[in-house]
């Protein structure tokens, strides 16, 4: 049980373009979705936190209007980073919170974002 | 001063001996704290969660907290090969979000 995925896990694209990442809860909902990134020997970096049905909060640094996160539904969310430059290539990695007396949260196998 | 600070590496340990890896933390209400490993390239994996202070054991593995000292650490008896990772350390702040450690790397020769 307790089973995240990620798509795509990995994705190359071109300077300027936008990319959608989606991260789904596959046999529980998430009341809370946490986006992280992640650069080459460093620790994770906790990017934004999604809540089902309300705006993303972001952690200080994070331009909200290039990292856009939409939390549709209880089981998925979507990370986009628009206009991607270089300097955006890293490994964002998403966590699904069930709550309901867990403080566990639940990682995905991370997506690997490469811009040419 | 890092709200979640653990031990420098990378530590290198003989294959069969005990690791030890160590944590502190800045917040006193902290209630949770988890042990991940990392494989180089994936995403990290849940080892251990522990809520009280003292020990707790699984498998091979231990993790000790002591909130009055404001650490936690993990120990690896029997290390294997395929314990060679990065052990993050992380501590819950609120509702499932936690802050992690910058972690640290183990490496076990055979």
């Amino acid at each position: 049980g307790a089973v995240v995925s990620q798509h795509p896990s990995w994705v190359i694209c071109k300077s300027g373009t936008s990319v959608k990442i989606e991260c789904r809860s596959l046999d529980f909902q998430a009341t809370t979705m946490f986006w992280y990134r992640q650069f080459p020997k460093q620790s994770l970096m906790l990017m934004a936190t999604s809540n089902e049905g309300s705006k993303a909060t972001y952690e200080q640094g994070v331009e909200k209007d290039k990292f856009l996160i939409n939390h549709a539904s209880l089981t998925l969310s979507t990370l986009t980073v628009t206009s991607a430059h270089p300097e955006d290539s890293s490994f964002y990695i998403c966590s699904a919170y069930p709550g309901q007396g867990t403080d566990t949260q639940y990682f995905g196998p991370g997506t690997r974002l490469t811009v040419l | 001063q890092k709200e979640v600070e653990q031990n420098s590496g990378p530590l290198s340990v003989p294959e069969g001996a005990i690791a030890s890896l160590n944590c502190t933390y800045s917040d006193r209400v902290s209630q949770s704290f988890f042990w991940y490993r990392q494989y180089s390239g994936k995403s990290p994996e849940l080892i251990m969660s522990i809520y009280s202070n003292g020990d707790k054991e699984d498998g091979r593995f231990t993790a000790q907290l002591n909130k009055a000292s404001q650490y936690v650490s993990l120990l690896i008896r029997d290390s294997q090969p395929s314990d060679s990772a990065t052990y993050l350390c992380a501590v819950d702040t609120n509702a499932g979000k936690s802050t992690f450690g910058d972690g640290t790397t183990l490496t076990v020769k055979p």
